[in-house]
C-alpha cells in the first residue's frame, strides 16, 4: 500500500530534549516536506527536500533542521524543543514540484 | 503574513445541495493550486488541482475555479454529500512548485 508514515504519533517530551519525529514513504517520491499545523494558523511548511542531499528552508523553519540521506527517509529533528513548538506535525510526499502531496497520518507534539 | 486565506472557518449546507468553499490569496506569483480535504486525526488528502493556464477544472463532483485577476479561487461540491463532512484547506506555490502555503482551513457540515 502506497503510504507516508511517521513515529511516533503521540510524543510528549520536556524543554531542551533533542527529539526526532521520522517520515518514510515507499512510493519512490522525489520531493518531502514536513509541515506544522497550528489553531487558526493553518498549515504551514518548515522544510522541504527535492532529492536526495537537497533540503531547504520553507516558512517556518527556526528551531527545526532536516536531513534526506534516502531517497525515502525525511527525519525532522528538534536540537531543543521549546513550548512554542507543541503542535500537530504532517510528513508530505510528491512526485515533483507543484503536485498532489501524500500526507502522513501525523505527529502531535507537546513540549513542557 | 498571510499569502492564502479561507475566510469563512466554517459552512453548513443541506445534503443535496451545492457547498462553495472560498479562497482568496495574495501573491500574483503562484501558479499552482490544490485543495485539500482534512478529516479528525488523518492526514490531509488531495481533491483537485489548477494551474494558472486554467480557470476551471472538474472532478466528478467537485469543480475548482480559479479568478487570477480577483486573486480567488472556489471549491463547489455538488451534489454534497454527508461524508464530505470534513476540514477543506487550499494550498498555492509558485512557478517552482517547491513551497506551499495553505489557508487556515474551513469545516464543512453537511447535513442529511
Amino acid at each position: 500500500e502506497a503510504q507516508v508514515t511517521q513515529n511516533p504519533r503521540y510524543l510528549i517530551t520536556v524543554t531542551g530534549k533533542k527529539l526526532t519525529v521520522t517520515c518514510s514513504q515507499n512510493m519512490n517520491h522525489e520531493y518531502m516536506s514536513w509541515y506544522r499545523q497550528d489553531p487558526g494558523l493553518g498549515l504551514r511548511q518548515i522544510y522541504y527536500s527535492m532529492n536526495v542531499e537537497v533540503t531547504d528552508k520553507g516558512d517556518v523553519p527556526e528551531g527545526y533542521k532536516v536531513s534526506r540521506k534516502e531517497k525515502r527517509n525525511f527525519p525532522l529533528i528538534l536540537e531543543s524543543p521549546s513550548p512554542n513548538q507543541t503542535s500537530l506535525y504532517f510528513c508530505a510526499s510528491s512526485w515533483g514540484v507543484g503536485g498532489e502531496q501524500y500526507f502522513g497520518p501525523g505527529t502531535r507534539l507537546t513540549v513542557t | 503574513d498571510q499569502q492564502v486565506k479561507q475566510n469563512s472557518p466554517s459552512l453548513s449546507v443541506q445534503e443535496g445541495r451545492i457547498s462553495i468553499l472560498n479562497c482568496d490569496y495574495t501573491n500574483s506569483m503562484f501558479d499552482y493550486f490544490l485543495w485539500y480535504k482534512k478529516y479528525p486525526a488523518e492526514g490531509p488528502t488531495f481533491l483537485i488541482s489548477i494551474s494558472s493556464i486554467k480557470d476551471k477544472n472538474e472532478d466528478g463532483r467537485f469543480t475548482v475555479f480559479l479568478n487570477k485577476s480577483a486573486k480567488h479561487l472556489s471549491l463547489h461540491i455538488v451534489p454534497s454529500q454527508p461524508g464530505d463532512s470534513a476540514v477543506y484547506f487550499c494550498a498555492a506555490a509558485p512557478n517552482t512548485g517547491n513551497q506551499f502555503y495553505f489557508g487556515t482551513g474551513t469545516s464543512l457540515t453537511v447535513i442529511p
